[in-house]
């Protein structure tokens, strides 16, 4: 069961890079990690999910060091919008039983000011 | 249509009350997911269905039904409930039961309130 932590919450302002980091010491090696946005009152959104390196999409960027113990989610240019909490999760999406792969860790609240 | 529908929005129940929640989904997924999630908390798991077969069920208390009548619909259906079941109730689905490795699309929720 790889256990994520996240820092509890971030300030930034419109227009900034915004970086967050999720640490997995104990990630396994077929563990994917991906990260979910969620709003009030919201469901979780998929953001973007990675195995190694970098990933990029049209919102978002995973870079993912070598020894895979961490991962930091990367939004470009943040806007008020993105105000919300950042879950990340680790897991390889085959149950066998395990809860492991559906826990979400405590998140991080990302707060964007103008 | 990538949209996760649930009933109702928000329901209010007393402890003797029987109330079901729905959730449809018509993305072709054959995997469906109840969680609960506690105001400034993440979301727990509590049932997951694979191809309409309950596949997990986290300890969650039999108070709690889950029934999946089909691959497009999920119910979580209600009964002798306590206040501290009030919580935001959130519908998911995936392509198929490899949760984390498939994207998860999720309902709005609904806002139960238990008196």
């Amino acid at each position: 069961l790889a256990k994520t932590t996240q820092p509890i919450s971030m300030d930034s302002y419109e227009g900034q890079e915004v970086n967050i980091t999720c640490s997995h010491n104990n990630i396994a090696t077929n563990d994917y990690i991906t990260w979910y946005q969620q709003f009030p009152s919201q469901g979780p959104r998929f953001i973007i999910q990675g195995y190694k390196t970098k990933v990029t999409n049209e919102v978002a960027s995973l870079f993912i060091p070598a020894d895979r113990k961490s991962s930091t989610l990367s939004l470009p240019r943040v806007s008020l919008s993105d105000t919300a909490v950042y879950y990340c999760l680790v897991g390889d999406g085959n149950y066998g039983g395990s809860q492991g792969n559906l826990i979400f860790g405590k998140g991080t609240k990302l707060s964007v000011k103008p | 249509d990538t949209e996760v529908t649930q009933t109702p929005k928000h329901l209010v129940m007393g402890m003797t009350n029987k109330k079901s929640l729905k959730c449809e989904q018509h993305m072709g997924h054959r995997a469906m997911y109840w969680y609960k999630q506690k105001a400034k908390k993440p979301p727990e798991l509590m049932f997951v269905y694979s191809y309409e077969k309950l596949s997990i069920n986290e300890s969650v208390p039999s108070r709690f039904s889950p029934e999946c009548p089909n691959s497009s619909l999920l119910n979580l259906h209600l009964h002798a409930l306590q206040p501290e079941d009030s919580a935001l109730y959130l519908c998911a689905s995936s392509q198929d039961g490899r949760g984390s490795y498939n994207e998860q699309f999720f309902g709005p929720g609904t806002r139960l309130t238990v008196l």
